[in-house]
């Protein structure tokens, strides 16, 4: 069982290029959700998804995009990379909406780079 | 969200029990308390919750004060692959997000 895959593994880009962040997960969760791990920050959630062809804003969606046309994936897009998007990034995944008693389970993560 | 409260990092000696703290005094009575491990170079991984009750799963067990504004995570047998991030998290009925502190970094010694 895969669980949740996410692509890259590790990017470097250009400040004002245009990169998608994959994730895919194989378990059938309605609800998905991708976070920025910043060093003493802790993770800080950025956009989720209730259930596909829904999507909502977190705590830190400026810059970035998301959509949700299946349930299998869910791409992160930032349209023009700035140096402060910097971070890595985890997709997760949950088997129904809501935080409270349902376990999230988190990909391997990208590593992003923007110059 | 209410806030959690955990030092910084904690050392344990390996095969000893681990008995991570966590405060929450503003907690309110819909809250659960979750906690999520992340080991080094990889995403977080759920541990236990709890809402009121002690809970013991294969992982761990989470004791739960009987005022709800403090929780602890033990570990009954730490092990090298233990290190790792503890996070104490609270979150209430409909909340979409978990909201990751510092958390803390737990260093088991050989």
């Amino acid at each position: 069982i895969a669980g949740i895959t996410q692509a890259p593994t590790s990017q470097t880009l250009a400040a004002g290029r245009r990169m998608t962040l994959r994730c895919t997960q194989d378990m059938r969760h309605n609800a998905m959700y991708w976070y920025r791990q910043d060093l003493g920050l802790g993770l800080r959630l950025i956009h989720y998804s209730n259930t596909a062809g829904t999507t909502g804003k977190g705590e830190v969606p400026d810059g970035y995009s998301v959509s949700r046309a299946n349930t299998d994936d869910f791409p992160l897009t930032l349209a023009s990379a700035v140096p402060s998007q910097t971070s890595v990034y985890f997709c997760a995944s949950s088997a129904s909406p809501g935080v409270v008693g349902r376990e999230q389970f988190f990909g391997p993560g990208t590593r992003l780079t923007v110059l | 969200d209410a806030k959690t409260t955990q030092p910084n990092s904690m050392e344990s000696n390996e095969e000893e029990p681990v008995h991570l703290p966590c405060n929450h005094s503003t907690i309110s009575g819909t809250d659960y308390i979750h906690w999520y491990r992340q080991l080094p170079s990889q995403g977080p991984e759920y541990v236990i919750h709890g809402l009121t009750s002690n809970v013991n799963n294969r992982m761990a067990s989470l004791a739960i004060a009987e005022d709800r504004k403090s929780s602890t995570l033990i570990l009954h047998r730490a092990t090298l692959r233990d290190a790792a991030v503890y996070y104490c998290i609270l979150s209430s009925t409909g909340a979409n997000n978990l909201f990751f502190g510092t958390g803390t970094r737990l260093t088991v010694i050989p």
